[in-house]
C-alpha cells in the first residue's frame, strides 16, 4: 500500500522569506509525486511533478520541489513567499502502473504574513 | 482547451434521497477520479474509472457508485443520502498510459439536510 505524510498542519511564513512545505511518502515500487495547491472552496490546482530524472523539480508560480529517494521525501520549496501563496497545499502518490490510485497526504495550510 | 467540468456546482439534498453528481474529463482522458473532500478533512478516494470499467475503489459503503460512459464522462451516485455525506465532491481526469498528472474540477458541494 503506498502512503503520503504531510506532518505539519499549519506552516507560517514571512513575505519575501523562503518557504518549505515537507512531504514524505512509501510505495512499493517507483512513485510519481505531486503537488497541488487548493484555494477555499475551489478544485485542486497542479503546481508540479516528479515521475523520473532530474531530483529538483519546477513547476507553476516559482515553487519547486526537491525528490530524495533516500530519505523517500519530495519538500515544495520557494525562495521568497508572496502572500498570494497562503492556501491550502497536497502532496500525493502513484505507484508506477498497476491499479494504484493517487493517494494524497492530509494536507498544510500555508499562510505567509504580510 | 476546456478542462474538467463538474455539475452541478452545489446540491441540496434531504436525508435519504439520491444524489448524482456529473464530471466531463478534458478531451483525450480516458481515466476519472473521484474524492471526497468533507469540511476540515483531506481528500478520501472514492472510485476510479479508466477506458469503461472500475480500476480501484475506496474505502466507503456500496451506497457509493458510479459509472462511466462511452466518451468517457463519468456519474458519480449516492443513495440513501446521510447527513455525513455532505462534502465538497472532486473529479479529475488523466491520460492512464501516458502517466499524466491529473486536472481536478472546481467540485460539487452537496448538501444534505
Amino acid at each position: 500500500a503506498q502512503s503520503v505524510a504531510q506532518p505539519e498542519d499549519q506552516v507560517n511564513v514571512a513575505e519575501g522569506n523562503p518557504l518549505t512545505v515537507k512531504c514524505t511518502y512509501s510505495v512499493s515500487g517507483n512513485p510519481y509525486l505531486f503537488w497541488y495547491v487548493q484555494y477555499p472552496n475551489r478544485g485542486l490546482q497542479f503546481l508540479l511533478k516528479y515521475i523520473t530524472g532530474d531530483n529538483l523539480v519546477k513547476g507553476s508560480y516559482g515553487f519547486e520541489a526537491e525528490f530524495n529517494k533516500s530519505q523517500t521525501s519530495f519538500h515544495l520549496k520557494k525562495p521568497s513567499a508572496l502572500v498570494s501563496d497562503s492556501a491550502l497545499y497536497f502532496c500525493a502518490v502513484r505507484d508506477w502502473g498497476g491499479n494504484e490510485k493517487l493517494t494524497f497526504g492530509t494536507g498544510t495550510r500555508l499562510t505567509i504574513i504580510p | 482547451e476546456a478542462g474538467v467540468t463538474q455539475s452541478p456546482t452545489h446540491l441540496i439534498k434531504t436525508r435519504g434521497q439520491q444524489a448524482t453528481l456529473r464530471c466531463s474529463p478534458i478531451s483525450g482522458h480516458t481515466s476519472v477520479y473521484w474524492y471526497q473532500q468533507a469540511l476540515g478533512l483531506g481528500l478520501q478516494f472514492l472510485l476510479w474509472y479508466d477506458e469503461g470499467e472500475e480500476r480501484n475503489r475506496g474505502n466507503f459503503p456500496p451506497r457509493f457508485s458510479g459509472r462511466q460512459f462511452p466518451n468517457y464522462s463519468s456519474e458519480l451516485n449516492v443513495n440513501a443520502l446521510e447527513l455525513e455525506d455532505s462534502a465538497l465532491y472532486l473529479c479529475a481526469s488523466f491520460f492512464y498510459s501516458s502517466n499524466t498528472e491529473a486536472f481536478f474540477g472546481q467540485g460539487t458541494r452537496l448538501t444534505v439536510v
